[in-house]
């Protein structure tokens, strides 16, 4: 079955990167997803990454793919305040319906220190 | 556009009462689900709808039901409301099944059932 884990928490400085990590467990999801929630916000699509690909970067943010492990991380560079908000992995794979489905992380809080 | 919208935002029920939760987008979505968001286990997937006519069953459809009468409007009906249903609920859509990585959510409609 389709499982993404992702840490509770991260706390970083004001210009430093943060990396916030992700593993699932489904070897045949088809995209791979970075959601950004703030405080009493829906969610908001940051990225995504086709499973055939390893890194993907748009601006400060760099995706990183293992599909050898399993392991997906967000990598944003030059952290501000304004990044502060919770982060959720997800990934898409196709059900016996013939339809994707998106699981979803709990979500990673990153906190940016000033 | 308005995109997704979602009513209403906050909302107090009695165990026992129904409710319906709306949602709506002016985008041609075919695709459009709902979600609820938890403490501790991230988003899960309730129902989703594929186009109107035509919806199924997600991760957690246990007390909900759902319905898709045209392109633009998929409520989410509370049967007999329960403590347990107590959640942030989100709704969301996308063009097409296929093209997750374009799924865009509404602002959610926070639920207490007392």
């Amino acid at each position: 079955g389709e499982d993404v884990e992702q840490s509770l928490f991260l706390s970083v400085r004001e210009g430093d990167s943060s990396v916030i990590n992700c593993t699932y467990t489904d070897s045949s999801s088809t995209y791979l997803y970075w959601y950004k929630q703030e405080p009493g916000a829906g969610l908001q699509l940051l990225t995504y990454i086709f499973s055939n690909m390893d890194m993907k970067q748009d601006q400060r943010l760099t995706v990183l793919l293992n599909k050898k492990d399993k392991h997906l991380s967000l990598r944003i560079a030059d952290t501000q305040t304004g990044d502060s908000a919770i982060y959720f992995c997800a990934e898409s794979l196709m059900n016996s319906g013939g339809y994707q489905k998106v699981t979803f992380g709990i979500g990673t809080k990153l906190q940016v220190i000033p | 556009n308005a995109g997704v919208t979602q009513t209403p935002k906050f909302q107090v029920l009695k165990t026992g009462q129904s409710m319906t939760l709306q949602c709506a987008q002016d985008m041609n979505h075919e695709y459009m689900s709902w979600y609820r968001q938890d403490p501790g286990m991230g988003l899960r997937l309730i129902h989703y709808s594929v186009g109107a006519g035509i919806t199924d069953q997600g991760e957690v459809p246990n007390g909900y039901n759902v319905s898709r009468s045209t392109t633009e409007d998929f409520p989410l009906r509370l049967l007999s409301a329960a403590p347990s249903q107590t959640s942030v609920y989100f709704c969301a859509s996308s063009p097409w099944q296929g093209f997750q990585e374009t799924q865009y959510f509404g602002p959610g409609t926070r639920l207490l059932v007392l």
